[in-house]
Order: structure tokens, then C-alpha cells, then sequence
């Protein structure tokens, strides 16, 4: 069973701090790694996805990726109150026919 | 680019009776596209692949008689819940990817399907 750990939180953050949130993954064969943005009723819109070993940095965004120890994060930097949303995590095996398979989302919320 | 539209944006109906949701990749071709199923405060859950010509792909669990799937042509794939009960309530969002490498998933905005 391939597995996508997030913390569901909420993680509360003040306006202006950075959110860090993380993401473990069982399949050592994942290969791709995207994080989406849910807001409440809606449906995920993707915020940023990364393919190797390292940080990539996207606006306020920085997606930092570990393949030895199978782990993805995001940060957010100046986070603002429409941040607030839950964040997905989702990896994607190619060998399975690339299906993405979801983490349980973490709530952040963004105080002013 | 990679807008994919889904229809209808709700629908409420009676047990027993069938519904249709409509996914379209609006300007790209999608020879794949996926079907996702999320309850309240819960994930997204996989249903199935739906492949463009050929039979769709089911997760386990997932009774391929209850929820068929057509994808006629490379643009267009509906998922048709067919009798419905209060239990397939649920929020249903498809997804496509533009052909190549490691695109990532578009995913439509979703139907709320309210089976009274």
C-alpha cells in the first residue's frame, strides 16, 4: 500500500511568517511530487511540482525535496490570510501508470 | 493553458435515479484522465482511469457497473453514477494532464453530487 503522510494541523501561522509544511511518502519509486492548494469546496489547484533532489522556488513558494530520506516540503513565505486553505501533497509513480496518489491534506490558516 | 471544465458544478437527485458529470480538457488533447471521489474533510480519492478508446481502469473497491465511464474522445470523459443512493453523496472531481513526461494534473472544479 503506497502511502502519503501529511500532518492534518491546523497549522496556524501569523500574517507574514513562513509555513512550513511537510510530506513523507512510502514508494521509494515515486518520482514526481506536486503540491496542491484546496480551498474549502473547491477543487485542488496546483501550486508547485518538483522532480529532483533540492529546493525549487516558485514566488512565495519553495518546494524542498529528499528522496533519500522521502520527504517533500513546502514553505510559504509572507504568508497571507488567503493562504489559508488545506494543502495536498501528491506523488505520482510512474511504474503505476501515473496515478497520482494524495496525502491527507494540511490545514493552514493565516491569522492577520 | 490546461484548463479542464467539468459539468455540472452541483447536481441534487433522487435515489435510485442516474447522473452524468462531464470532464473536458479545454485546450489540450487527454488521452488519460482521472476521477477522483473526496467526502467531507477527507482526500481525494482515486475511482478510476479513464482511458481514451479503451475500457477505464478501476481502483479497487470501486464497483465499475455503478460508476461508468466513457472517454469517446480525447477531450471528453463522463463518469455516469448510476442508481444513485444518499451514500454516493459526495464531491466528485476529474483531472487530466497534458500529454508528456511529468505534466502535472489539471484538475476540473468539480461536481457536488447530492443524492437525497
Amino acid at each position: 500500500q503506497k502511502e502519503v503522510e501529511q500532518n492534518s494541523g491546523p497549522l496556524s501561522v501569523p500574517e507574514g511568517a513562513i509555513a512550513s509544511l511537510n510530506c513523507t511518502y512510502s514508494d521509494r519509486g515515486s518520482q514526481s511530487f506536486f503540491w496542491y492548494r484546496q480551498y474549502s469546496g473547491k477543487s485542488p489547484e496546483l501550486i508547485m511540482f518538483i522532480y529532483s533532489n533540492g529546493d525549487k522556488e516558485d514566488g512565495r513558494f519553495t518546494a524542498q525535496l529528499n528522496k533519500a530520506s522521502q520527504y517533500v516540503s513546502l514553505l510559504i513565505r509572507d504568508s497571507q490570510p488567503s493562504d489559508s486553505a488545506t494543502y495536498l501533497c501528491a506523488v505520482r509513480d510512474k511504474a503505476a501508470g501515473n496515478k497520482l496518489t494524495f496525502g491527507g491534506g494540511t490545514r493552514v490558516l493565516v491569522k492577520p | 493553458g490546461a484548463v479542464v471544465s467539468q459539468h455540472p458544478s452541483w447536481v441534487i437527485c433522487k435515489s435510485g435515479t442516474s447522473v452524468k458529470i462531464e470532464c473536458r480538457s479545454l485546450d489540450f488533447q487527454a488521452t488519460t484522465m482521472f476521477w477522483y471521489r473526496q467526502f467531507p474533510k477527507q482526500s481525494l480519492m482515486l475511482m478510476a482511469t479513464s482511458n481514451e478508446g479503451s475500457k477505464a481502469t478501476y481502483e479497487q473497491g470501486v464497483e465499475k457497473d455503478k460508476f461508468l465511464i466513457n472517454h469517446a474522445s480525447l477531450t471528453l470523459s463522463t463518469l455516469t453514477v448510476t442508481s444513485a443512493h444518499p451514500e454516493d453523496s459526495s464531491f466528485y472531481i476529474c483531472s487530466a494532464r497534458a500529454s508528456g513526461g511529468n505534466s502535472p494534473l489539471h484538475f476540473g472544479n468539480g461536481t457536488r453530487l447530492t443524492v437525497t
